[in-house]
């Protein structure tokens, strides 16, 4: 089935050691997301890939950075995490046509522990 | 920028009472609008999305949404919840290709 996957779905980091986590998808869309979800609240945009234009939100902090190396693969680096950066990451993706009736496809998640 | 908001934060209901969660948004151009569900451990899940069309948008489970343009909300509804319908909802707006944006979502308890 196609599908977006995340790994790995729990990562442990140690405060200040730099972590990756990583998206793929299936589905060949031009536009992935990632989300960061702390707990009780709502999904927050921290960036957008449309093809390999990169979209970083205003208010994402420069610890965290985005790459994406081909369609189907995009990878989040934070690169000193805090104890304030332990949340669920979510990955998404959408095939953006410009008929503005696209849908986002959500990852599981990986939920990041920074101890 | 567009914003979202979820009044209720907290609902509690008995099994088969009926359900209506509040969802407004600002935005003055065209939207498209969806709830999603996040049950207890596991991934967001759409529920049901508008594009245009009927404002009355059936989507999976037995829930359904109405979009009124004249006071920028879409209200999910559900005329008799299960104990299985216990997660946390969330209304979102989405505006050209851009992400979404979420509202603060509500959670649902459901007692047997």
């Amino acid at each position: 089935d196609a599908m977006v996957i995340q790994n790995p779905r729990y990562q442990v980091t140690q405060f200040g050691k730099p972590v990756t986590l990583s998206c793929s998808q299936t589905l060949n869309h031009n536009v992935m997301y990632w989300y960061q979800q702390k707990s009780s609240q709502a999904p927050k945009l921290l960036f957008h890939y449309y093809d390999k234009d990169f979209n970083n939100e205003a208010d994402t902090p420069d610890n965290f950075q985005s790459r994406r190396p081909n369609t189907s693969f995009c990878f989040l680096d934070i690169r000193s995490p805090g104890l304030g950066d332990a949340a669920m990451y979510l990955c998404a993706t959408s095939s953006f046509s410009g008929q503005d009736n696209d849908e986002q496809y959500f990852g599981p998640g990986t939920r990041l522990t920074v101890t | 920028a567009q914003s979202v908001s979820q009044h209720n934060h907290h609902v509690i209901l008995s099994e088969a009472a009926s359900l209506e969660l509040g969802c407004n948004y600002s935005y003055g151009g065209t939207v498209n609008l969806f709830w999603y569900v996040q049950y207890p451990g596991q991934h967001l899940q759409l529920l049901l999305k508008y594009f245009s069309g009927d404002p009355l948008v059936k989507g999976i489970k037995g829930f359904e949404a109405e979009f009124i343009k004249s006071k920028f909300s879409f209200n999910l509804r559900k005329p008799s919840v299960q104990w299985s319908d216990t997660a946390e909802y969330f209304c979102a707006v989405q505006t050209g290709r851009r992400a979404l944006t979420f509202g603060s979502g509500t959670r649902l308890q459901v007692q047997p």
